[in-house]
């Protein structure tokens, strides 16, 4: 079945970068997806990859993508305060958009001063 | 801006009750997803729907149902609530035919079932 593992927690400095990683199991996942759920609101798209990239990077964002070891990361330069938050990795289910995403345990990123 | 609202943040209940869990999106999207989200266990998909009147269960139906009456409002109804079901539910909903299916959140509600 399809399952997708994280690390629970994550600890940095502030100014350093972050590494977020994740595996996933599902080989017919067309996108790869973070989301990021702040303390007490709902999860949000923080940005995703398709599956023939290898990398993708949005401003302080760096999404790697290895197919080969279903090994995804994503990588937060010069990383900040406002960081702080939970991150979850997620592949679509079945492979299909409707059908709902299949999400991680979610890693907390603590950010120490 | 795209909204997606849930009808209560907390909501206390009692062993045996039935509950009521609303969602309305303002986007017209077409599918709509109920989750929980336990520590330790992220978020698990309960039930979805991609049409008005149209059902399909998700990883852990069970304890649950759900009515799409209308594309904008998707409820999650326990029968009859337990204290196993004391969770954060988190509705989403997202727009068919595009290309890397965005789900957009509400906020949750936390029900604690006593």
């Amino acid at each position: 079945g399809e399952d997708v593992e994280q690390s629970l927690f994550l600890s940095v400095r502030e100014g350093d970068s972050s590494v977020i990683n994740c595996t996933y199991t599902d080989s017919s996942s067309t996108y790869l997806y973070w989301y990021k759920q702040e303390p007490g609101a709902g999860l949000q798209l923080l940005t995703y990859i398709f599956s023939n990239m290898d990398m993708k990077q949005d401003q302080r964002l760096t999404v790697l993508l290895n197919k080969k070891d279903k090994h995804l990361s994503l990588r937060i330069a010069d990383t900040q305060t406002g960081d702080s938050a939970i991150y979850f990795c997620a592949e679509s289910r079945r492979g299909g958009g409707a059908d709902g995403l299949t999400f991680g345990k979610g890693t907390h990123l603590i950010i120490q001063p | 801006d795209v909204k997606v609202t849930q009808s209560s943040r907390y909501l206390v209940k009692r062993t045996g009750e039935k509950v009521f869990l609303e969602c309305v999106q303002d986007m017209d999207h077409e599918n709509m997803f109920w989750y929980r989200q336990d520590p330790g266990l992220g978020l698990r998909l309960i039930y979805f729907s991609y049409d008005v009147k149209m059902k399909e269960k998700g990883d852990i139906p069970e304890g649950y149902s759900v009515s799409r009456e209308k594309k904008e409002r998707f409820s999650l109804i326990l029968e009859s609530a337990s204290t196993n079901q004391t969770s954060m539910y988190l509705c989403a909903s997202s727009l068919s035919g595009t290309s890397y299916n965005e789900q957009f959140f509400g906020p949750g509600t936390r029900l604690t079932v006593l």
